[in-house]
């Protein structure tokens, strides 16, 4: 089936440790994006890329990078200097001429 | 930058019943997309609706339905016949349209969300 994985769902973290998130996907899309959701917030747009090799900052880039080596996958980091990184994170993809975006399941970080 | 307001943090409409979520929208592009996304409480974001700016005709996709008021900037969404599955949050979502080289179309640009409104769906 093509879709969107993300692992694990949920993710427990101590403040200080850097954190990797995982997203992969299997649609041949070219464009993948990192979304935050808060309690009560709508998706803040993390990052995205349109191709391997190449990304671009969104609205709340700070504390977090990301790499695209693979254009299946799109990992990101949430490192320390995250003031807030507990959050649930979404991925998704979009490709070719559609310009819809298609989602995975998210993933629950919790840093204590 | 464009921004997506839902005035209605939650609405409650009864089974079987009709109820009109809110969406406006500030951009000073002249094409683009717009969207309704359902997030159930299993947190999995679900396209429900899709309208292209250019298009002056309303999206309809079986019991959704939106009004889209262009010079108003508004994109309110209609659930006719409302079923306890249609129980969730709802996202309204702006995407500019992408133009280079001659090619028009999604491009790779993220959306922007509105705060969602909680539905709820009364027995």
């Amino acid at each position: 089936d093509g879709g969107i994985t993300q692992s694990p769902k949920y993710l427990f973290r101590k403040e200080g440790q850097n954190v990797t998130l995982s997203c992969e996907q299997n649609l041949n899309h070219d464009a993948m994006y990192w979304y935050r959701q808060d309690p009560g917030q709508g998706l803040r747009l993390i990052y995205y890329s349109q191709i391997v090799n190449d990304f671009q900052k969104g609205d709340i880039a700070e504390g977090y990078s990301v790499s695209r080596e693979k254009k299946e996958s799109f990992p990101l980091t949430v490192t320390s200097a995250q003031k807030n990184p507990t959050a649930f994170y979404l991925c998704a993809s979009s490709g070719g001429r559609s310009y819809e975006q298609y989602f995975g399941p998210g993933t629950r970080l919790t840093v204590t | 930058a464009q921004t997506v307001t839902q005035s209605q943090p939650e609405m409650s409409v009864q089974e079987a019943e009709t109820v009109t979520l809110s969406c406006t929208y500030d951009t000073s592009e002249s094409d683009y997309y717009l969207f309704w996304y359902k997030q159930p409480p299993s947190r999995q974001m679900i396209l429900v609706i899709r309208q292209e700016a250019y298009k002056q005709q309303n999206a309809t996709e079986n019991r959704f339905s939106v009004n889209f008021q262009k010079a108003a900037k508004s994109f309110s969404l209609k659930i006719s016949d409302s079923q306890l599955g249609d129980a969730a949050m709802y996202f309204c979502a702006y995407r500019r349209m992408f133009s280079f080289g001659g090619y028009s179309g999604g491009g790779a640009d993220g959306l922007t969300f509105g705060k969602g409104t909680h539905l709820i769906i009364q027995p």
